[in-house]
């Protein structure tokens, strides 16, 4: 079966750095997408890897590597409007979006 | 400005009543996808349309229909056969984020079936 894991909660303080992971077991690997979603909001596109290494995006950065089924994502200077869940999702070898249950992050003063 | 529209934003229906959600796009997108949403769970996929006048059953379709009769258009219908109707419904319309394929998304429909 197709499985995509991550943390279900993550806690962490304004101004400092947070790594969300995820694992994948995929059908096939044509990319890995990273979402955020405000409570009650649609998610919206953050960053999109498909080779491995860093794609750096502002104080957003995403990892993958292919080899170990995983993927990080590094968002940095926190603010509190970062507080949403994170969404991964991998697409698989039909191009259909396997998508995780999201990491909910929660950002304190 | 373009985009995807879904409504209404919330819906409440009684057991047993189909109701039929609505979503529209201005992005001249192919693909269009409908999602369920319930907490603690990963996106599911419902139905897709790959162009006018055709749709694939998704993941969980049971329960669903859809037409595609216009490129900007895609409703889904929640039946009476769809056995735990109550979740956050998302459509999405698939197209280009600079030269990344990515999927774009509504703001949702929360259905409530009481």
């Amino acid at each position: 079966g197709q499985n995509i894991d991550q943390p279900t909660e993550m806690t962490a303080t304004e101004g400092a750095i947070v790594q969300i992971n995820c694992t994948y077991q995929t059908s096939g690997f044509n990319g890995l997408f990273w979402y955020q979603q405000h409570a009650g909001e649609a998610p919206t596109f953050l960053s999109y890897n498909v080779l491995d290494g860093l794609e750096e995006k502002g104080r957003f950065s995403s990892f993958l590597s292919r080899s170990k089924g995983y993927s990080y994502l590094l968002l940095k200077e926190l603010q509190m409007k970062d507080s949403a869940s994170y969404l991964c999702a991998v697409l698989d070898s039909n191009y259909q979006l396997i998508w995780g249950a999201g990491t909910k992050l929660i950002i304190k003063p | 400005d373009g985009g995807i529209t879904q409504s209404p934003k919330y819906l409440f229906r009684k057991e047993g009543q189909n109701v039929t959600l609505s979503c529209e796009q201005n992005l001249n997108h192919d693909a269009m996808y409908w999602y369920r949403q319930d907490p603690g769970q990963g996106l599911r996929l419902i139905y897709y349309s790959q162009i006018v006048n055709d749709f694939q059953k998704g993941d969980i379709a049971e329960g669903y229909s859809v037409s595609r009769e216009k490129k900007e258009s895609f409703p889904l219908t929640v039946t009476s056969a769809q056995k735990n109707p109550t979740a956050f419904y998302l459509c999405a319309s698939r197209g280009l984020a600079g030269e990344i394929d990515t999927q774009y998304f509504g703001p949702g429909t929360r259905l409530t079936v009481l």
